[in-house]
């Protein structure tokens, strides 16, 4: 299958400190990317979905002003976590796809966010 | 609203066969999905039904029924590595949302 790279695999902040977390699609031009949050023993909770060129839609109690997404190429997209705080510690997984009707969505490594 | 619903722990014996069902409520539907995923584990592919009836992949085998809202997966022979979290996943909204429900946990035991 496609490879989509999340970076960093871990990290560790402190309160009120921005992180920022790349995800990128390696051989296929990524049209749609999602942005996932897990908490322990949880599923992947969808934060937001991401058109290349366009603005993020959020789902409904995400603060897009606290999570920032921007994907401005076919192969990267961002997230960066404003003012963090020790809640919003947790896995954070970015998902890509293709265009073009169906098109399986690939997943990142993943990024484990701790707040300290 | 959206709604998925899958049992939250399952537990199976080696080489036997164990399925685990999805049920979904969704504004529109463009497909569903069967991942697994090992804790601490981004999640992997396993299957994508968008018809009626039964998709066969070696020992896993995942099935669709739209009018029902209803969708399982089928995994034969167990081995001990099948020990994860099965998450059932449908695109709604167009391709445009990918909704994940909460997830299966599965315990293979010998």
């Amino acid at each position: 299958g496609a490879v989509v790279s999340q970076h960093p695999s871990r990290v560790i902040c402190k309160s009120g400190t921005s992180v920022k977390i790349e995800c990128r699609s390696l051989d296929f031009q990524a049209t749609t990317m999602f942005w996932y949050r897990q908490f322990p023993k949880q599923s992947l909770m969808l934060m937001a979905t991401s058109n290349e060129g366009s603005k993020a839609t959020y789902e409904q109690g995400v603060e897009k002003d606290k999570f920032l997404i921007n994907h401005a190429s076919l192969t990267l997209s961002t997230l960066t976590v404003t003012s963090a705080h020790p809640e919003d510690s947790s896995f954070y997984i970015c998902s890509a796809r293709a265009g073009g009707g169906y098109t399986e969505a690939f997943f990142g490594q993943g990024t484990r966010l701790t707040v300290v | 609203g959206q709604n998925i619903d899958q049992p939250t722990e399952m537990t199976a014996t080696e080489g036997a066969i164990v399925q685990i069902n999805c049920t979904y409520q969704t504004s529109g539907f463009n497909g569903l999905f069967w991942y697994q995923q090992h804790a601490g584990e981004a999640p992997t592919f396993l299957s994508y039904n968008v018809l009626d009836g039964l998709e066969e992949k070696g020992r896993f085998s995942s099935f669709l029924s739209r009018s029902k809202g209803y969708s399982y997966l089928l995994l034969k022979e167990l081995q001990m590595k099948d020990s994860a979290s099965y998450l059932c996943a449908v695109f709604s909204g167009g391709y445009n949302k990918l909704i994940f429900g909460a997830g299966t946990r599965l315990a293979v035991h010998p």
